[in-house]
């Protein structure tokens, strides 16, 4: 079973500042990676998907990167919306598939 | 546009039997572009893959729940179902049934429910 780790946990940034989150497999999952956001009361919906590319509808603020074992979700300019939970998944190698524990991004 | 819509008991005692559905519309279950698929979340944790099934026959369940899982279909309602037997408290959870994608690299959750909680408790 690939495990994926994310990290920080919790990020504190204020609006309009950047913020970049950590997702780590434990073997090589090349580009085949997807983030969800999920906010309070609500399912996850899909942000991106190989590595780095956008969800119908995502805006441009946020950008993905990295491919194997170590990826990134950069939000350049957070907006209120954006405040919730993200999680990264791959789709590589499965059964089963695979989702990191998250990052909850809070307002500073 | 496609909509998936989970349905079922919010209730059930430890050692039974967890029943769920999932409508879809503005799709079919025999489009053999997608899996099925149901996905939980405990509490405060991360969403944890359940299993996926096509209308070809395949059928893929997480190793840690493969004893205790089946999944169906009615063509006729554009449903699917989840059954997890011997349940504890530890299978409470928000339940979401999701679509995913059959193409090798389109494997991720295009679109999903909006869940149901189902809480284990005598």
């Amino acid at each position: 079973e690939i495990v994926m780790t994310q990290s920080p946990a919790t990020l504190s940034v204020s609006p309009g500042e950047r913020a970049t989150l950590s997702c780590r497999a434990s073997q090589s999952v090349s580009i085949n990676l997807a983030w969800y956001q999920q906010k309070p009361g609500q399912a996850p919906s899909l942000l991106m998907y190989d590595a780095s590319t956008r969800a119908t509808g995502v805006p441009a603020r946020f950008s993905g990167s990295g491919s194997g074992t170590e990826f990134t979700l950069t939000i350049s300019s957070l907006q209120s919306e954006d405040f919730a939970i993200y999680y990264c998944q791959q789709y590589n190698d499965w059964p089963p598939l695979t989702f990191g524990g998250g990052t909850k991004v809070e307002i500073k | 546009q496609l909509q998936l819509q989970e349905s079922g008991p919010g209730l059930v005692k430890p050692s039974q039997t967890l029943s769920l559905t999932c409508t879809v519309s503005g799709d079919s279950i025999t489009n053999i572009n997608y899996y099925w698929v149901w996905i939980r979340q405990p509490p405060g944790k991360g969403p944890e893959w359940i299993g996926s099934m096509s209308y070809t026959g395949n059928t893929y369940y997480n190793p840690s729940l493969k004893s205790r899982v089946t999944t169906s279909d009615d063509t006729s309602k554009n449903q699917f179902s989840l059954r997890l037997r011997s349940v504890t408290a530890a299978d409470t959870a928000v339940y979401y049934c999701a679509r995913q994608g059959v193409t090798l690299g389109t494997e991720f959750f295009h679109r999903w429910g909006q869940g149901t909680l189902v809480t284990v408790s005598s």
